[in-house]
């Protein structure tokens, strides 16, 4: 199973875009990479998965690098209520177990 | 549109009791698993199964038995509940050709 590193937290300002980087060195050809939000008292939340080079959705971009040893959730103009925990997790799409890592705890000041 | 349905929402058991969380996904989802989240950490897996009457361990299966009837259902049964076990547990589903996890609003368990 591919281990996760992420940076254990994280402070922002309103409106600032943030950066969350995940190291994945030992991420398997099939694996895809996959971010989570979560909340107080929720369940995780997906934001967005990519196996290389650059995705975006309407809330966040996911760059990996060619080697796909990394990955960087990107959050464009946060705000107060993104403030959450942030997971990345590597595996493929079928049938393997998934483990998610420490997370990184963001917090956004106004 | 239900998802992930977990029950219940809250339990509270003495040590040595048993009791089963239930969790049901109406997606026809093949993957299914459970994870337990204790205060200020991360998720960490108990069980999966890849389908029905597939089940395999996770990080922590100590303390825990699961079995997967159908594709529908996933029920996490605590045998001998034990202080160690409070705890908030989630049930996730997964479709075929996708990283994405669906998850359940969460059952909160505290073992006096």
């Amino acid at each position: 199973l591919a281990k996760t590193t992420q940076p254990i937290s994280m402070d922002s300002y309103e409106g600032q875009e943030v950066n969350i980087t995940c190291s994945h060195n030992n991420i398997a050809t099939n694996d895809y990479i996959t971010w989570y939000q979560q909340f107080p008292s929720q369940g995780p939340r997906f934001i967005i998965q990519g196996y290389k080079t650059k995705v975006t959705n309407e809330v966040a971009s996911l760059f990996i690098p060619a080697d796909r040893k990394s990955s960087t959730l990107s959050l464009p103009r946060v705000s107060l209520s993104d403030t959450a925990v942030y997971y990345c997790l590597v595996g493929d799409t079928g049938r393997r177990a998934l483990t998610f890592g420490s997370g990184t705890r963001l917090q956004v000041q106004p | 549109n239900a998802g992930v349905t977990q029950t219940p929402k809250f339990q509270v058991l003495k040590t040595g009791q048993s009791m089963t969380l239930q969790c049901a996904q109406d997606m026809n989802h093949e993957y299914m698993s459970w994870y337990r989240q204790d205060p200020g950490m991360g998720l960490r897996l108990i069980h999966y199964s890849v389908g029905a009457g597939i089940t395999d361990q996770g990080e922590v299966p100590n303390g825990y038995n699961v079995s997967r009837s159908t594709t529908e259902d996933f029920p996490l049964r605590l045998l001998s509940a034990a202080p160690s076990q409070t705890s908030v547990y989630f049930c996730a589903s997964k479709g075929a050709n996708t990283g994405e996890l669906f998850f359940g609003e969460g059952s909160r368990l505290t073992v006096l």
